[in-house]
């Protein structure tokens, strides 16, 4: 199946700074989603996107629908601990979601 | 958004066995899908499993290996038949919520084929 781009694969931040991820398609999508996923855990919705060049916030994440509809970008602010974790891009394709090769992000206190 | 109960969490197999996993949720839902994620690996969905109707399965899974059930409206299960060690992932459900909700997943079963 179709598979995502999504980079940067890893990340090593310290507490306090900003994250920036991406996610590129070569096809179109109708929908983006961003999930989190903790260790031993399901994939946590965090923010839906269903337009493009819609800018969408909750707390400190803000995400982004690109304009050409193949891409996606998540940004959190003044990152904490509890960020720690697998962040998954999804995109919405015919009737089902495609998923993103994820970000494993790592906050240092 | 829905809440979704899966079990077991975990589980270690010998190869050679079969494992069922269950799915089950508070609310109704028409559409309910299982994915693996491979360690390491991000989620690949295996089959869409629709009340009253066979279970449709992506390239490369098929139902001999993965037999889906899908009973009622609340309830499913994927079964992983003859295990081998290749086997061995993180098994999710998952269901489609409404526009504000997307895709809610179930906590997920470890397995382990040894």
């Amino acid at each position: 199946g179709q598979q995502l781009n999504q980079s940067p694969q890893s990340m090593f931040i310290q507490e306090g700074e900003d994250v920036s991820m991406n996610c590129t398609s070569s096809s179109i999508f109708n929908t983006w989603l961003w999930y989190k996923q903790d260790p031993g855990e399901g994939p946590v919705l965090l923010i839906a996107l269903y337009k493009a060049g819609e800018l969408t916030s909750n707390g400190r994440l803000t995400a982004q629908f690109g304009i050409t509809r193949k891409d996606s970008f998540l940004n959190i602010s003044a990152s904490i601990p509890s960020d720690v974790g697998i962040y998954f891009c999804a995109g919405l394709g015919g009737n089902q979601f495609y998923f993103g090769t994820g970000t494993s992000l790592t906050v240092i206190p | 958004s829905a809440v979704i109960s899966q079990k077991p969490s975990r589980d270690i197999c010998q190869r050679g066995t079969s494992l069922t996993i269950q799915c089950q949720v508070d609310s109704q839902v028409t559409m309910m899908f299982w994915y693996r994620q491979q360690p390491g690996q991000s989620l690949t969905l295996i089959a869409t499993a629709n009340q009253g109707s066979e279970a449709t399965y992506e390239s490369g899974f098929v139902i001999d290996k993965f037999p889906i059930s899908r009973p009622n409206l609340t309830f499913s299960t994927l079964t992983v038949s003859n295990m081998s060690p290749e086997d061995s992932s993180i098994y999710l459900c998952s269901v489609a919520g409404d526009r504000e909700y997307g895709y809610t997943f179930g906590s997920g079963t470890r397995l382990t084929v040894v």
